[in-house]
């Protein structure tokens, strides 16, 4: 059975900084991850999607790595902003879940102005 | 066209009503599924639905919820007899490919 986990559970920052989310999964076996932006009280926003086959993407401020062998995929941001805010979730599609996103539990991400 | 829609946004019921959550897929999608995200909780799959076959119902926490879903259009998730532990948002995705991409999801609170 996948499973998911992001470290740290909470992370608060002041404006500029840049930082790194974290995620583990058991199951390498999978087909692609991707990460989501959730604000509070909204549904999920798909901020990047890495295929199996990939080792990173980027959008603007934000990239996303990979290491499938190790099951291990960071989500970096660069010159935080207040708008940053959100919780971030990491999701695996297969690794023994077949056609389901596997979630981790998510880090909430504060940036102080 | 529009992304993944669902009604009501939020909704306050009595325990031991029944209600009923709808979604509406992004057309073209032939995959549709239903999580749930208890307070404090990851998202915790529910029910999967991919065009005329199946559905993958093995994420039902208990035989009070039920799904359906027309063809490859709208789904209906059904809970029985709500009781308090039912609390939560209900998100709905849609895929068509390799991305699944979200609802804004139904707050659920059962008194």
């Amino acid at each position: 059975k996948q499973e998911v986990t992001q470290i740290p559970a909470a992370l608060s920052v002041p404006e500029g900084e840049n930082l790194v989310l974290n995620c583990s999964f058991t199951d390498s076996a999978i087909y692609n991850l991707q990460w989501f932006r959730q604000d509070p009280g909204k549904g999920l926003t798909s901020l990047l999607l890495i295929q199996s086959s990939q080792r990173e993407q980027t959008s603007g401020r934000l990239n996303a790595s990979l290491d499938k062998s190790s099951g291990r995929s960071t989500l970096y941001i660069a010159a935080s902003q207040p708008g940053d805010s959100a919780t971030y979730l990491c999701a695996v599609w297969g690794g023994g879940s077949n056609y389901k996103l596997t979630f981790g539990k998510g880090t909430l991400l504060t940036v102080n102005p | 066209g529009a992304g993944v829609s669902q009604s009501p946004s939020n909704k306050v019921t009595e325990k031991g009503k029944d209600v009923e959550l709808r979604c509406d897929p992004i057309s073209g999608h032939t995959a549709l599924y239903w999580y749930r995200q208890r307070l404090g909780q990851g998202l915790e799959f529910l029910i999967y639905f991919q065009g005329n076959s199946a559905p993958d119902k093995s994420g039902l926490p208990s035989d009070r919820f039920s799904a359906e879903r027309t063809g490859e259009s709208v789904s209906t998730l059904t809970i029985q007899r709500t009781q308090q532990e039912d609390s939560a948002v209900y998100l709905c995705a849609s895929s068509g490919f390799n991305e699944q991409f979200f609802g804004p999801g139904t707050r659920l609170t059962v008194l």
